[in-house]
């Protein structure tokens, strides 16, 4: 069992819609990120999260420590938002571990 | 501010050479991050170094090494490349440790043959 996971692997989505993709993980962990990447390879990272919930524009992070899981939501989607979501956590053993990622593609 | 920077973009090379990647942080971040991604493996991490010393390091062979000079920029080399080192090597800087926000560089290429 891979220690960080991601759902869906693959979404397809029409635009407008409200789109969710999650991740779970089976380690102690320090910190959590959420980063973009789109076709080409450019990474962008999104949220970088400890606890709780944060907010920028129309994408929404949110992480529960005691369940070890991360949510990271998109709202009014939009073809542009189209990437690779990819969650990636350092453990408390200060080992950095990637999800596989969720392919999102969002359709006019 | 330039966000960071790697040289080169692309690489070829030939099995059982050698290889040295470049990266230049933001300006200000003392913070460094080498990355592999491979369409079979991801993203994995490869190095983090943190003013001039190796923080955290990934399960990489020893074929894998880098440094971090007293300006912040990294290097990473690899050794006598095997075709599976064929990947996208990417950096990333922040102002701390790993946890800080990163910002990612845009890669290098290699493509060893």
């Amino acid at each position: 069992k891979n220690e960080v996971e991601q759902s869906p692997q693959n979404l397809t989505a029409q635009e407008g819609e409200f789109i969710t993709i999650n991740c779970s993980y089976s380690v102690g962990i320090s910190a959590l990120h959420w980063l973009q990447q789109h076709p080409g390879g450019g990474i962008v990272s999104l949220f970088m999260l400890s606890s709780g919930k944060k907010k920028h524009g129309r994408l929404i992070a949110t992480i529960n420590i005691q369940e070890k899981h991360s949510s990271l939501h998109i709202t009014a989607s939009h073809p542009r938002d189209s990437a690779v979501y990819i969650c990636a956590v350092k453990t408390s053993y200060d080992k950095v571990i990637f999800g596989p990622g969720t392919s999102l593609s969002v359709i006019p | 501010k330039a966000g960071v920077t790697q040289t080169p973009r692309y690489l070829i090379k030939t099995r059982g050479q050698q290889v040295t990647l470049s990266c230049s942080p933001i300006s200000g971040h003392r913070s460094v991050s080498w990355y592999q991604q491979t369409p079979g493996q991801g993203l994995q991490f490869l190095f983090e170094y943190f003013s001039e010393t190796q923080r955290n390091k990934g399960n990489f062979p020893g074929r894998f090494s880098g440094r971090q000079f007293s300006n912040s920029r990294s290097e990473m080399n690899v050794s006598t490349l095997e075709l599976g080192d064929s990947a996208l090597y990417l950096c990333a800087s922040s102002s701390g440790l790993y946890s800080s926000e990163q910002y990612f560089g845009p890669g290098t290429r290699l493509t060893v043959t």
